[in-house]
């Protein structure tokens, strides 16, 4: 059963525009939710993360918003660049001490120049 | 800064043959991690290792093995190589606490059994 779910498996967005990446999640007990992208070839590398007690966090042109209630987080970029296509997951941490980090399925986001 | 290093980057393999993954981290970390990537289904822990000396299933630990050498060092290994084994394999290494700081990821291998 797929705790962590992206249902957009791929979004297409023109350069300057917003993205806007979709999660959600099943397990009330995560706490805490990271944003890791992939390029072709690469590694995930992280992005952004967001705690549970907010319900936002920004840095630079990237967004991350949680919804609790909904258990619902979305990734937003403003501006969107070329740069960004890119493969995003969204991840969140089971356990504490020990955790083991789920993955959602992942989102392929192609900027359009 | 070499971070998370994986060999080798391509393998082909027979079904029925055997082959170890290497995964080297020089960040000190305590926790390390194997995961595997298919088309549609993200990235899937098979082992884990919480520190040097111990190690845990994950999601999708069937038919393989793995070694936490030392601290530096985590193995995967095919003892019997499947096709549905072909898959991307990423090697991750963290500190303990993800809520902390953020896994690290090697390039990964792509490995393809026939």
């Amino acid at each position: 059963d797929q705790q962590v779910k992206q249902n957009s498996p791929s979004l297409s967005v023109q350069e300057g525009r917003i993205s806007i990446l979709n999660c959600d999640y099943t397990n009330s007990m995560f706490d805490y939710f990271l944003w890791y992208k992939k390029y072709p070839a690469e590694g995930p590398t992280f992005l952004i993360s967001i705690s549970s007690i907010k319900d936002k966090n920004e840095d630079g042109r990237f967004t991350v918003f949680l919804n609790k209630s909904a258990k619902h987080l979305s990734l937003h970029i403003v501006p969107s660049q070329p740069g960004d296509s890119a493969v995003y997951f969204c991840a969140a941490p089971e356990g504490w001490g020990n955790e083991k980090l789920t993955f959602g399925t992942g989102t392929r986001l192609t900027i359009i120049p | 800064n070499a971070g998370v290093t994986q060999t080798p980057k391509f393998q082909v393999l027979k079904t029925g043959q055997s082959m170890t993954l290497q995964c080297a981290q020089d960040m000190n970390h305590n926790s390390m991690y194997w995961y595997r990537q298919d088309p549609g289904m993200g990235l899937r822990l098979i082992y884990y290792s919480a520190s040097e000396g111990t190690t845990d299933k994950g999601e999708v630990p069937n038919g393989y093995n793995v070694s936490r050498l030392n601290k530096r060092e985590f193995s995967l290994r095919l003892e019997s190589a499947a096709p549905s084994q072909t898959s991307v394999y990423f090697c991750a290494s963290s500190e303990a606490r993800f809520r902390d700081t953020e896994a690290f990821f090697g390039q990964g291998t792509r490995l393809t059994v026939v």
